[in-house]
């Protein structure tokens, strides 16, 4: 049984550039949750979607958008990348958003702006 | 808002030493609260959990217990091995409306052991 899937692992990006990071979650599960940790702090919500809908989002600027498949994989994507969009970009997956059920993550994508 | 506080790190012990990592939380509403771990270069592992009070999670000998009264969720292992050495991360999950929640974190306490 595989679980969250994210590609790519490592990027280097330079600053203005745009990025697509990539996720499959976990077998069964049809909701999915993205995540950004800096260097050396916790992760931060990032937006949630469910049912190919962004159900929620956290306190990040438009550049940051998603999008949910009809298989329920994701995508992140990140315009007009800045300096500090350097970090470890996690996503995570659960079945039935709001359910309560456990929430799985997968390895991250290191996304570095030069 | 919804917040979780950790105590600093680094933790520093020597193997078969106890741990405690202290972790304090404030919400609204009734949270769930987790437990995860980092370990180097690698993403996050569910450690524990608990999701009402008095609940005690437990998992590879680490436990943690929902403390109502005191808003707490401490970590704690009876005896460290070289391979918990990782970072350690408190969450509690709030409920934003039916159908969507999130995880909130605090900022991760690292624990290294030492033979």
């Amino acid at each position: 049984d595989a679980g969250v899937t994210q590609s790519p692992t490592h990027l280097i990006k330079t600053r203005g550039q745009q990025v697509t990071l990539r996720c499959s979650p976990k077998s069964g599960h049809d909701t999915v949750s993205w995540y950004q940790q800096a260097l050396g702090q916790g992760p931060q919500f990032i937006f949630q979607y469910y049912e190919e809908e962004e159900r929620q989002r956290g306190n990040f600027p438009d550049r940051f958008s998603g999008h949910q498949f009809p298989n329920y994989s994701s995508e992140l994507n990140v315009n007009a990348l800045l300096l500090g969009d350097s970090a470890l970009y996690l996503c995570a997956s659960s079945l039935g958003g709001g359910s309560g059920n456990t929430i799985y993550f997968g390895e991250g994508s290191w996304l570095t702006v030069v | 808002g919804d917040s979780v506080t950790q105590m600093e790190g680094p933790v520093t012990l020597s193997e078969e030493a106890f741990l405690t990592i202290n972790c304090t939380y404030t919400a609204t509403g009734y949270p769930s609260l987790f437990w995860y771990v980092q370990y180097p270069g690698e993403g996050l592992q569910l450690l524990l959990k608990a999701t009402k009070a008095d609940d005690k999670g437990s998992n590879k000998g680490f436990e943690a217990t929902y403390r109502k009264e005191t808003t707490s969720f401490h970590l704690e292992k009876g005896s460290v091995q070289v391979s918990d050495s990782a970072v350690y991360f408190c969450a509690l999950r709030t409920a934003l409306s039916y159908n969507t929640d999130k995880l909130i974190f605090g900022t991760g306490t690292r624990l290294q052991v030492f033979p």
